[in-house]
């Protein structure tokens, strides 16, 4: 399969640890993708990648978030001391190209407790 | 900020019958409009999109019908099945910056055999 993969697809963590997830976009896609969903929300942007440079950062990234894309293949997205409110769905998602279909994978839900 | 609204929030139909979702953009500047279904424990997957140039688009079952001037957009789907049965996202873009996606709150659509 050749599609957008996350790992770890679940994740459970006590408040006030670090967690990080993985995202291996679809091979050659430049751009990619980080969104937020939460239950019976639609997905919220958080930040964006063009090949290994972010190039924009949503204000829901708090200065607890911190995201990568070394070399311009997989991402990884940080969250350091969760907090409960960081519970939520995390979608990674590639493109080709501007206003191409951005495909999603599957997620990583996060639970804090 | 860029917003998009959708209505209704949920939806239930006979097999057989069609489903309408609207969707209202803030962004005058939006000009990429993708739908997305989105089925449990699963990430958003596109069914069809639409861009400003044109005003509707069809494939197979599934139209979405654009109204730039309005600021509307509309997901159509006909002679719907139960497999139809699952969360439905619009979502708008534009091209300056990045293309990120601001979606609305979701339809849960369901199909009654």
């Amino acid at each position: 399969d050749t599609g957008v993969s996350q790992d770890p697809r679940h994740k459970i963590t006590k408040r006030g640890q670090n967690v990080t997830f993985r995202c291996d976009p679809i091979s050659e896609h430049n751009r990619l993708y980080w969104y937020r969903q939460t239950l019976g929300q639609g997905p919220e942007f958080l930040t964006y990648f063009q090949n290994e440079a972010q190039l924009e950062k949503s204000r829901l990234l708090s200065d607890r978030f911190s995201a990568e894309r070394p070399k311009g293949s997989f991402s990884t997205l940080e969250i350091q001391r969760t907090e409960q409110g960081d519970s939520a769905m995390y979608l990674c998602a590639s493109s080709l190209r501007l206003l191409g279909e951005q495909f999603f994978g599957p997620g990583t839900r996060l639970t804090v407790l | 900020g860029e917003n998009v609204e959708q209505h209704p929030s949920t939806l239930s139909v006979q097999e057989g019958d069609s489903a309408v979702i609207k969707c209202t953009y803030s962004d005058s500047a939006s000009n990429y409009f993708p739908w997305y279904k989105q089925e449990l424990g699963k990430g958003p997957q596109l069914i069809i999109d639409i861009r400003s140039n044109v005003g509707e688009k069809k494939d197979q079952r599934i139209a979405v019908t654009l109204n730039k001037t309005a600021k509307h957009f509309s997901l159509h789907i006909t002679e719907t099945q139960p497999e139809d049965s699952a969360v439905y996202f619009c979502a708008a873009s534009t091209s300056y910056n990045t293309d990120k996606l601001i979606f609305g709150t979701g339809t849960r659509l369901q199909v009654f055999p």
